[in-house]
């Protein structure tokens, strides 16, 4: 089956600190990728996605790579703000006339001033 | 262009009533898909429509049901509530085949 791996949190950093958050998958077929990220009290945002090997996807600064080799695909940033402190979800999607997302267990990041 | 909203954004109820949650989504899409976040289970996956008609299922019992109308927007029902159905339905929204879903605010519903 499709499955998704994070790194459990909580993740504590200093502002301006540089940003992992670990993913792994595993899919029967070739997977789209993304990151969201839920706000307290709010719905989930998408991040970033890659849609095929080595893609790159990025916004506001965060990266993640898509890496079939090592069915990863990392989540990272080089100075993280007060503000990007959230939960943040790994996630897959299979093609196949479906659009079920399979999530990992989110990871939440606390950035301190 | 409007998001994805659901109503109510809140409720209380007790074990063994039903409860009926709506979602609206972006003009133009025509996918409506419903999820579960608990703190034990995480994200977990209920049901998909796509013009009127169920896609896809998740592994929840039959409790839970939906359906979706012709404008595409869409209800779902659970049935006899238990106190484990206490979580946030999450609502989301694509364009056909496009896997970029939007997702709404959510209804946190407690059972009592």
């Amino acid at each position: 089956g499709n499955s998704v791996t994070q790194m459990e949190g909580p993740v504590t950093l200093s502002e301006e600190a540089f940003l992992t958050i670990n993913c792994t998958y595993t899919a029967t077929g070739y997977p789209s990728l993304f990151w969201y990220v839920q706000y307290p009290g709010e719905g989930l945002q998408l991040l970033l996605k890659a849609t095929k090997a080595d893609d790159k996807g990025s916004n506001k600064g965060f990266e993640a790579t898509y890496r079939k080799e090592t069915t990863s695909f990392h989540l990272e940033k080089g100075s993280v703000q007060v503000s990007d402190s959230a939960v943040y979800f790994c996630a897959l999607s299979v093609a196949g006339g479906s659009e079920k997302l399979v999530f990992g267990k989110g990871t939440k990041l606390t950035v301190n001033p | 262009k409007a998001g994805v909203t659901q109503t109510p954004r809140y409720l209380i109820k007790t074990r063994g009533q039903q409860v009926t949650l709506s979602c609206s989504p972006i003009s133009g899409h025509r996918s409506v898909s419903w999820y579960q976040q608990t703190p034990g289970q995480g994200l977990q996956f209920l049901f998909e429509y796509f013009s009127e008609t169920q896609r896809n299922k998740g592994n929840f019992p039959g409790r839970f049901s939906g359906r979706q109308f012709s404008n595409s927007r869409s209800e779902m029902n659970v049935s006899t509530l238990e106190l484990g159905d206490s979580a946030l339905y999450l609502c989301a929204s694509s364009r056909t085949g496009g896997h970029e879903q939007f997702f709404g605010p959510g209804t946190r519903l407690t059972v009592l």
